[in-house]
């Protein structure tokens, strides 16, 4: 199985200052239909997660553009701007390249300082 | 709007069973890979089992190979779950998540699933 390690676990955060989620797996994630099946998903607390990025970079509807994904291979990024308020949850990155099964990093929690 | 709608959660003794369901709306469910992600309290998430459209192919993840079994019904639009031999590590929310080609792109609100004495 794929395993997807995140960096770091806990990422405390001044409003208004960006931040920066790392994410690489065991395996490299390009699939040979050209695409990179890497995803990242925000739960904000109490809530459902909801898919931010797919496909390494590209951001849902309704997403913030402040919000953006990048990386190749092994290792990506994910990268908010200008943290806000509701911006506060665990941050996931998925594989989903070598499934079964599809896997999940550990999650980086994300918190105002 | 796209609804994902899970029922059928609660408490179970260790070796009994239980089936989730989820309603789905607002899109065209037959057209749709679904999977069932599971999340334990205070940990993070895991894929447990996805199915085709059609029913044809169904996946699991390892550790629920055997006992749970992924179903569909596409004239009634729904998803089921029928776990069995439950253990208390399969204590979690578990969420039903349409699957487009890149995997993922909606959730439901969750069903708890507790599996204790």
């Amino acid at each position: 199985d794929v395993v997807m390690t995140q960096s770091p676990l806990s990422l405390p955060v001044t409003l208004g200052q960006p931040a920066s989620i790392s994410c690489r797996s065991s395996q490299s994630l390009a699939y040979r239909d050209g695409n990179t099946y890497l995803n990242w998903f925000q739960q904000r607390p109490g809530q459902s997660p909801r898919r931010l990025i797919y496909k390494v970079s590209n951001r849902d509807s309704g997403v913030p553009d402040r919000f953006s994904g990048s990386g190749s291979g092994t290792d990506f990024t994910l990268k908010i701007s200008r943290v806000e308020a509701e911006d506060v949850g665990v941050y996931y990155c998925m594989q989903g390249t070598h499934w079964p099964p599809v896997t999940f990093g550990q999650g980086t929690k994300v918190e105002i300082k | 709007e796209v609804q994902l709608v899970e029922s059928g959660g609660g408490l179970v003794q260790p070796g009994g069973s239980l089936r989730l369901s989820c309603a789905a709306s607002g899109f065209t469910f037959s057209n749709y890979w679904m999977s069932w992600v599971r999340q334990a309290p205070g940990k993070g998430l895991e894929w447990v089992a996805n199915i085709k459209q059609d029913g044809s192919e169904k996946y699991y993840v390892d550790s629920v190979k055997g006992r749970f079994t992924i179903s569909r019904d596409n004239a009634k639009n729904s998803l089921y779950l029928q776990m069995n031999s439950l253990r208390a590590e399969d204590t979690a929310v578990y969420y039903c998540v349409r699957d487009d080609d890149s995997f993922f792109d909606y959730w439901g609100q969750g069903t708890l699933v507790t599996v204790s004495s």
